[in-house]
């Protein structure tokens, strides 16, 4: 079964750090790009950072610039985000997210994000 | 960056009827579209791609259409499974970027 497990949220106080970390099953984890995405409460889908393959191209929204770092291990099937300089603006839950839907038919991948975690919630207060 | 604007924020709909949402982008972004569902406490998942293609597993009441700019998502026959969120979001251009989300209530 493809799955992707997040883990390492919780709540911290504002200037702090975390590291997420999201275990992937069922798939071959270092061919895909993957993705960073988050949901504040009861708001919309934010992309928060991306990491292709093997670990050499990074990518990361304006908001967490220079907080924030991604990266993988391809040996062990895991993702990360380390975050610090925490603010109550990063409150959201965290979603690692596969970017790459295979079409059979066409025998092409789109770069939608096909498989999702089911989210690990960081809560940034005093 | 590309600004995509879904409309309408909510749409209250009958079981048994039809949804359409829509969803625009502030230039083209070819046929490079997803649409996302969402439930409450649930992760998103992926509806369509390319547009108009339904994803695996994805039953054929939904349908989608668009390129360039303007894209709609129609649920035909709406269960109770598709009360939800749904957000397109657009890969054609980096940073890929959600729509804010239409929100699809019972009526």
């Amino acid at each position: 079964e493809v799955q992707l497990v997040e883990s390492g949220g919780g709540l911290v106080q504002p200037g702090g750090s975390l590291r997420l970390s999201c275990v992937v099953s069922g798939f071959t984890f270092s061919k895909y790009w993957m993705h960073w995405v988050r949901q504040a409460p009861g708001k919309g889908l934010v992309w928060v950072s991306r990491m292709n393959s093997d670990g050499r191209t990074t990518n990361y929204a304006d908001s967490v610039k220079g907080r924030f770092t991604i990266s993988r291990d391809n040996a062990k099937n895991t993702l990360y985000l380390q975050m610090s300089s925490l603010t109550a603006e990063d409150t959201a839950v965290y979603y690692c997210a596969r970017e790459g839907y295979y079409d059979s038919w066409s025998d092409l991948y789109y770069d939608a994000y096909d498989i999702w975690g089911q989210g690990t919630m960081v809560t940034v207060s005093s | 960056e590309i600004v995509m604007t879904q409309s309408p924020a909510t749409l209250s709909v009958s079981p048994g009827e039809s949804a359409t949402l829509s969803c625009r982008a502030s230039q083209s972004v070819s046929s490079n579209l997803a649409w996302y569902q969402q439930k409450p406490g649930q992760a998103p998942r992926l509806l369509m791609y390319t547009a108009s293609s339904r994803a695996t597993g994805i039953p054929a009441r939904f349908s989608a259409s668009g390129s360039g700019t303007e894209f709609t998502l129609t649920i035909s026959g709406l269960q109770s499974a598709d009360f939800a969120i749904y957000y397109c979001q657009q890969y054609n251009s980096w940073p890929y970027t959600f729509g804010q989300g239409t929100k699809v209530e019972i009526k």
